[in-house]
């Protein structure tokens, strides 16, 4: 079975400033996905960004970048130039296509909080 | 991306009693999801729900307890059944888009506190 681990309970950072979250995973797939979620104090969970593991190349999403290191099974976040409104709830989540039937497995959480 | 709501938003139930939680999709989708979050605690999936199949529980959650509808395309219906204080979470519906890649879209949630 596949683990997510997030060793980074809780993180602040002022704003404008930059910030990295780490998440680990353990499995013997060679095809997956990986995802980090943000859930702010509304609860609503927003996909933030996608990586697929074939790629070589790290995804980025504006402000969002991630740190994709497959032989290490690493992938962390940058979020760049913080904001308020990034305080939230991050989770790492991995999924495998075959045969998983598409679930997410999330890791346990990071709370972010951005100060001004 | 899915816009999805989830009715209720919140609800304060008795013990023993049952609720119902609705979830719609704005597009129609292949698989929905079931999730449960304890408080401060991560997500943790309940069931798989396919349209016009019996959904697939995770290990530890029963159809019993939690009996699942998907009768169409957008809709799917939790049911938390004969509740105790333990059932107290956020319930959270989510859905995989038939377009695109893997991702997941989620609702807002619902907030149950069961007294």
């Amino acid at each position: 079975a596949q683990t997510v681990t997030q060793s980074q309970p809780e993180m602040s950072v002022q704003e404008a400033e930059t910030v990295t979250l780490s998440c680990t995973y353990d499995t013997s797939e060679n095809n997956y996905y990986l995802f980090w979620y943000k859930q702010p104090p509304s609860r609503q969970m927003i996909l933030v960004i996608r990586q697929e593991a074939y790629k070589q190349q790290n995804a980025t999403e504006n402000r969002f970048s991630v740190n994709f290191q497959k032989a290490a099974k690493s992938f962390s976040l940058k979020i760049s130039d913080s904001q308020l409104g990034d305080t939230a709830m991050y989770f790492c989540a991995f999924m495998n296509p075959q045969g998983s039937n598409y679930k997410l497995t999330f890791g346990k959480g990071t709370l972010l909080t951005v100060n001004p | 991306s899915a816009v999805i709501s989830q009715k209720p938003s919140r609800d304060i139930c008795q013990r023993g009693t049952s609720l119902t939680i609705q979830c719609q999709v704005d597009s129609q989708v292949t698989m929905m999801f079931w999730y449960r979050q304890q408080p401060g605690q991560s997500l943790t999936l309940i069931a798989t729900a396919n349209q016009g199949s019996e959904a697939t529980y995770e290990s530890g959650f029963v159809i019993d307890k939690f009996p699942i509808s998907r009768p169409n395309l957008t809709f799917s219906t939790l049911t938390v059944s004969n509740m105790s204080p333990e059932d107290s979470s956020i319930y959270l519906c989510s859905a995989r888009a038939t377009w695109g890649g893997y991702e997941q879209y989620f609702g807002p949630g619902t907030r149950l506190t069961v007294t």
